[in-house]
């Protein structure tokens, strides 16, 4: 059962428009949601995060928005550029009594900015 | 900057061995983490480490077991590889459950 969706397996934009990468999730116990970017042979890089205590979290070119009563997380990258291009992880994390620090992944999208 | 290095980039061993993937992570953090990344299935969670000689099942322990003798050190073990464990495999670290994650490049297995 995923409980972290990213339904959408790739994305193409051009540079200097907006990237929006879409994330969903089923369990209401999540609190703490993060976005990685992965190159190929690399490890995640930490992007962005966002407390369900906030709807917006905003660092730079990068917005995450959160809709709670939806399930539904969002990365803004504005404006994108071709060295965005790589794959970009939605990850959640359960809180209170449950809370064990264990990231739940989505599937991940491709992004592609071209130039 | 946290560092967290594995040990092999690329490794390729055959079916029936036993595995050692090696993580060593030096700012002192007390979690410690190893997934497997897979297309079309993001990473997954394989065991995690809280503190030395302590260890949590993640959601794909089967086949698996790890070691922690050392903070700064966590070993993944594949006590018999198969050939479905063909896989990249991440580990990552961090000081406490509220805080992100940080990852090391990866180890690229090949099980024959």
């Amino acid at each position: 059962d995923q409980q972290v969706k990213q339904n959408s397996p790739s994305l193409s934009v051009q540079e200097g428009r907006i990237s929006i990468l879409n994330c969903d999730y089923t369990n209401s116990m999540f609190d703490y949601f993060l976005w990685y970017k992965k190159y190929p042979a690399e490890g995640p890089t930490f992007l962005i995060s966002i407390s369900s205590i906030k709807d917006k979290n905003e660092d730079g070119r990068f917005t995450v928005f959160l809709n709670k009563s939806a399930k539904h997380l969002s990365l803004h990258i504005v404006p994108s550029q071709p060295g965005d291009s790589a794959v970009y992880f939605c990850a959640a994390v359960e809180g209170g009594s449950s809370n064990t620090g264990k990231l739940i992944f989505g599937q991940g999208t491709t992004l592609q900015v071209k130039p | 900057d946290v560092k967290v290095t594995q040990s092999s980039r690329y490794l390729v061993k055959r079916t029936g061995e036993k595995v050692f993937l090696e993580c060593v992570q030096d700012m002192d953090h007390e979690n410690m983490f190893w997934y497997r990344q897979d297309p079309g299935l993001g990473l997954r969670l394989i065991y995690f480490s809280y503190d030395v000689k302590m260890k949590e099942k993640g959601d794909i322990p089967e086949g698996y077991s790890v070691s922690r003798e050392k903070k700064e050190r966590f070993s993944l073990i594949l006590e018999s590889a198969s050939t479905n464990q063909t896989s990249m495999y991440l580990c990552a670290s961090t000081a406490d459950s509220n805080q992100p994650q940080h990852f090391g490049d990866g180890t690229r297995l090949s099980i024959l």
